[in-house]
């Protein structure tokens, strides 16, 4: 069982409409990260936190804004998104920061449908 | 930089079959290397992962794979396939040196047949 925990697990929203994704983890993980993944692609990194502070930023555009409010929560908020940003967002964390042999676990996914 | 191939997006063997799925990497640091396993309609899995020691990781639901550095391969095996096993697999790497960015492979699509 993930102990990563995404709500919710399903949003439809309007390209006017303002909205978040939600993320939680109580590993004690102290990197988070959010990730895209279209249908039959592999995940695409969007943001990486790391001791809650923004550690990479993969390009992503401004309608996307990720939030780290503490050590086990990260959000991202939603707004004036298009059809071509439904996927599936899925939210991940690892034990500490930059050693990277440690591994990322994943949550189940939150699936957007934006029309 | 680092990347991941996978060859072959589509693999079928029937029930009790050997599963061999392929993953070849590239990196210029010693690598860290992942195999995750996605059901449908559902997030990802660890299933092994290779950072240093033993170059034969053992992982979950009878997998294994072999971190070969001479080949820059880390294929993915599991001697007799069950109808469970049926999913997209990704291969995955992240480099020695503080990256904290996972590049995946395309992913390969893994099929049983009864």
């Amino acid at each position: 069982d993930t102990e990563v925990t995404q709500t919710p697990k399903h949003l439809v929203m309007g390209m006017t409409n303002k909205k978040s994704l939600k993320c939680e983890q109580h590993m004690g993980h102290r990197a988070m990260y959010w990730y895209k993944q279209k249908a039959k692609k592999p995940p695409e990194l969007m943001f990486v936190y790391s001791y809650e502070k923004l550690s990479i930023n993969e390009s992503v555009p401004s309608r996307f804004s990720p939030e780290c409010p503490n050590s086990s929560l990260l959000n991202l908020h939603l707004h004036a998104l298009q059809p071509e940003d439904s996927a599936l967002y899925l939210c991940a964390s690892s034990q500490g920061g930059p050693s990277s042999g440690n591994t990322i676990y994943f949550g189940e996914g939150s699936w957007l449908t934006v029309v | 930089a680092q990347s991941v191939t996978q060859l072959g997006s589509h693999v079928s063997v029937s029930e009790g079959a050997l599963v061999l799925l392929r993953c070849n990497y590239s990196s210029s640091v010693p690598p860290y290397l992942f195999w995750y396993v996605q059901y449908p309609n559902q997030g990802l899995q660890l299933l092994l992962k290779y950072t240093t020691g033993a170059t034969l990781v053992k992982g979950i639901n009878g997998f294994e794979a072999e971190f070969k550095k001479s080949e820059t391969s880390f294929h993915l095996t599991k001697p007799s396939a069950h109808m469970s096993d049926a999913a997209e697999y990704f291969c995955a790497v992240r480099t020695f040196f503080g990256n904290e960015k996972l590049t995946f492979g395309t992913g390969t699509r893994l099929t049983i047949i009864p």
